[in-house]
């Protein structure tokens, strides 16, 4: 069974730029979640997507978008980026909405400068 | 709101030198509460789920409960590889399916 993977892995851009992330979920799972964690906190909820459709939204600017293929992988994206935007980002995908373990991918780190 | 608090933020202890971590925590209502533990730079590994008051879980050296207001994961005789952060996580039960994570507690243990 493959597990929640995420591409890259490290990543830099510069203020004002825009960034895409990519996620693959567990086999299996039809839910995605996407975080922001910055350093010393925890995980602070983006959105979710359940078969295809925002399923919620955290309190992020809409500058933060997202998408779920047919196949249940996952883009995140960000436009216009400013540097409290460093972080590292989190890919949680789960077998259902109603199902709540989620199984959380490597993360990509992202840095704004 | 909900919010969830864990104290303490860090801790040091010896190999073998048993202690509990706290995770206090507000919801309108608790659809289940999450224990994972994260190694630095890399994401979430999940531990525990439990979703009411008197429940248990362990595995290894790990113990999780939960009351109504708190929740605790006791380490038992704990060794070096157990160093991470344990993070805490609620999900109410309001409908959304959206979980409140806490700051976490960095643990390590000295060989």
């Amino acid at each position: 069974e493959t597990g929640v993977t995420q591409s890259p892995t490290h990543l830099i851009k510069t203020r004002g730029q825009q960034v895409t992330l990519r996620c693959s979920s567990q086999s299996g799972h039809n839910t995605v979640s996407w975080y922001q964690q910055a350093l010393g906190q925890g995980p602070q909820f983006i959105f979710q997507y359940y078969r295809e459709e925002e399923n919620g939204r955290g309190n992020f600017p809409p500058r933060f978008s997202g998408l779920q293929f047919p196949n249940y992988s996952s883009e995140l994206n960000v436009n216009a980026l400013e540097l409290d935007d460093s972080a590292l980002y989190l890919c949680a995908s789960s077998v259902d909405r109603g199902r709540d373990e989620q199984f959380f991918g490597p993360g990509t780190r992202l840095t704004v400068l | 709101e909900d919010q969830v608090t864990q104290s303490p933020e860090a801790l040091r202890l010896q190999e073998g030198e048993s202690s509990s971590l706290n995770c206090s925590y507000t919801v309108s209502g608790l659809r289940g509460l999450f224990w994972y533990r994260q190694d630095p730079g890399k994401g979430p590994e999940f531990l525990f789920t439990l979703y009411s008051a008197g429940e248990e879980k362990e595995k290894e050296r790990l113990k999780a409960t939960l009351t109504k207001k708190e929740s605790f994961l006791h380490i038992t005789a704990p060794k070096p590889e157990d160093s991470a952060t344990y993070l805490c996580a609620v999900l109410s039960s309001g409908g959304s399916y959206i979980p409140t994570f806490g700051r976490g507690t960095s643990l390590i243990v000295h060989p």
